[in-house]
């Protein structure tokens, strides 16, 4: 079963503006991912987060991880429309088990 | 490269019609994943393969499902008999173990069963 979810479940915002998603989970990870699935396509990395780590940037993505909390966080700056996508937080649990993934959140940037 | 190549794309069957779908991954990828992705559900892990040989099938629904890896390139998911309840959009994923465990998803192939 998976473990922990991600929030909102939904998100629209006007093109400009900042979006920030938030993922909870229950276990101790190696690491944390982020995917980005576009409507009817396959799901696509987007950035990797160790437990060791806080804090990463790639582009206008920023993750953050808070292992005391149990928590991590996507933002992306400066949305545009093409942002328009469900984002998913993925664990990879201590142990080397395959990735848990939550339901995401489903991001609308409006033009 | 290609990406996961999964064939079909879209399926529509009849309930009790046996259901295969196909998956290859890409080359050099010691791991290959079985997903199935719902509104209710989400993202399920099916079962995975390392090295071609079967891991963890827990995620399996019944004994209606198989799946097999004969090949480093090759992967089916079999359904038989399927039902209604198995509509969902199955992904395939695969990914270099040694490496971050980045996976590597299919364009994923929609099956409606009708």
């Amino acid at each position: 079963s998976q473990q922990g979810e991600e929030d909102p479940q939904a998100l629209s915002i006007q093109e400009g503006e900042n979006a920030t998603m938030n993922c909870s989970y229950k276990t101790s990870i190696n690491n944390l991912q982020w995917y980005r699935q576009n409507s009817g396509r396959g799901l696509v990395h987007l950035i990797l987060i160790r437990s060791n780590e806080r804090e990463k940037h790639s582009g206008r993505l920023r993750v953050t991880l808070d292992t005391s909390k149990k928590s991590s966080s996507l933002l992306i700056t400066a949305s545009r429309a093409a942002d328009t996508a469900s984002y998913f937080c993925a664990r990879e649990n201590s142990g080397n088990t395959p990735l848990v993934f939550g339901k995401g959140t489903r991001l609308s940037v409006i033009a | 490269d290609a990406g996961v190549i999964q064939s079909p794309r879209h399926e529509v069957t009849e309930m009790g019609q046996e259901v295969t779908l196909r998956c290859k991954p890409i080359s050099g990828h010691n791991s290959l994943f079985w997903y199935r992705q719902t509104m209710m559900r989400g993202l399920e892990l099916l079962i995975y393969f390392n090295n071609n040989v079967p891991i963890d099938d827990s995620g399996m629904p019944e004994d209606r499902f198989s799946a097999k890896m004969p090949n480093a390139s090759f992967s089916t998911l079999k359904i038989q008999p399927s039902e209604p309840r198995d509509s969902a959009v199955y992904f395939c994923a695969s990914s270099f173990q040694e490496n971050t465990g980045e996976l590597f998803f299919g364009e994923g192939s929609r099956l409606t069963v009708l």
